[in-house]
């Protein structure tokens, strides 16, 4: 069974660019999360996506956007990109009932704003 | 809103040897859920151990345990044998609805 996917997995970005990231959960997986970890800030919740409604939302500012399609899968984007933008971003799946318990994640997507 | 602490934001053992990673966290919920993520320089969050709230029995996997004091709000995890491949930094987090709340993480070191 494949795990949470990511793409791309690196990328750089100039500052004011807008950018996309992807991410396909594990296959019957219907909630997706994203968190930004910086070295600064540590790991931090962006929003997380079940059924193709955003259920909840961190503290992130408007820039922030996401949207997840029918399959599941999940797009994050950041427009008006900035310096401190720059950090890994995870995405993470979870199941329902029993196996929705345990939230499992990819291996990121690296972004370096310059 | 829930917060979860962990204060060694370092710590080493020798290879073979067992250590304990501290955590501890706050919340008024009842019922939720704890888990350790690994996260080596791949940085991948791997998935150590999960620890339901309810059970009072505190969870294992292999070499993995937890000590869980849930009116001390503290769950730490337990390396027995550690293994090279143990090396990581461990993060200790909080299931709140949809979202975990994760620690600042404790990077071990394991000494060959």
């Amino acid at each position: 069974k494949a795990g949470v996917t990511q793409t791309p997995r690196y990328l750089i970005k100039t500052r004011g660019q807008q950018v996309t990231l992807s991410c396909s959960p594990i296959s019957g997986h219907r909630s997706v999360s994203w968190y930004q970890q910086t070295p600064g800030q540590g790991l931090q919740f962006l929003f997380e996506y079940f059924s193709e409604t955003q259920r909840n939302k961190g503290n992130f500012p408007g820039r922030f956007s996401g949207r997840q399609f029918s399959n599941s899968r999940s797009e994050m984007n950041v427009s008006t990109l900035e310096l401190g933008d720059s950090a890994l971003y995870l995405c993470a799946s979870s199941g329902t009932g029993w196996a929705g318990n345990t939230i499992y994640f990819g291996e990121g997507s690296w972004l370096t704003v310059v | 809103a829930q917060t979860v602490t962990q204060s060694q934001p370092e710590m080493s053992v020798q290879e073979a040897e067992t250590v304990t990673l501290s955590c501890t966290y706050d919340t008024s919920e009842s019922d939720y859920y704890l888990f350790w993520y690994k996260q080596p320089p791949s940085r991948q969050m791997i998935l150590v151990i999960r620890q339901e709230a309810y059970k009072q029995q505190n969870a294992t996997e292999n070499r993995f345990s937890v000590n869980f004091q849930k009116a001390a709000k503290s769950f730490s995890l337990k390396i027995s044998d550690s293994q090279l491949g143990d090396a990581a930094m461990y993060f200790c987090a909080y299931r709140s609805g949809q979202k975990l709340v994760f620690g600042q993480g404790t990077r071990l070191t394991i000494n060959p």
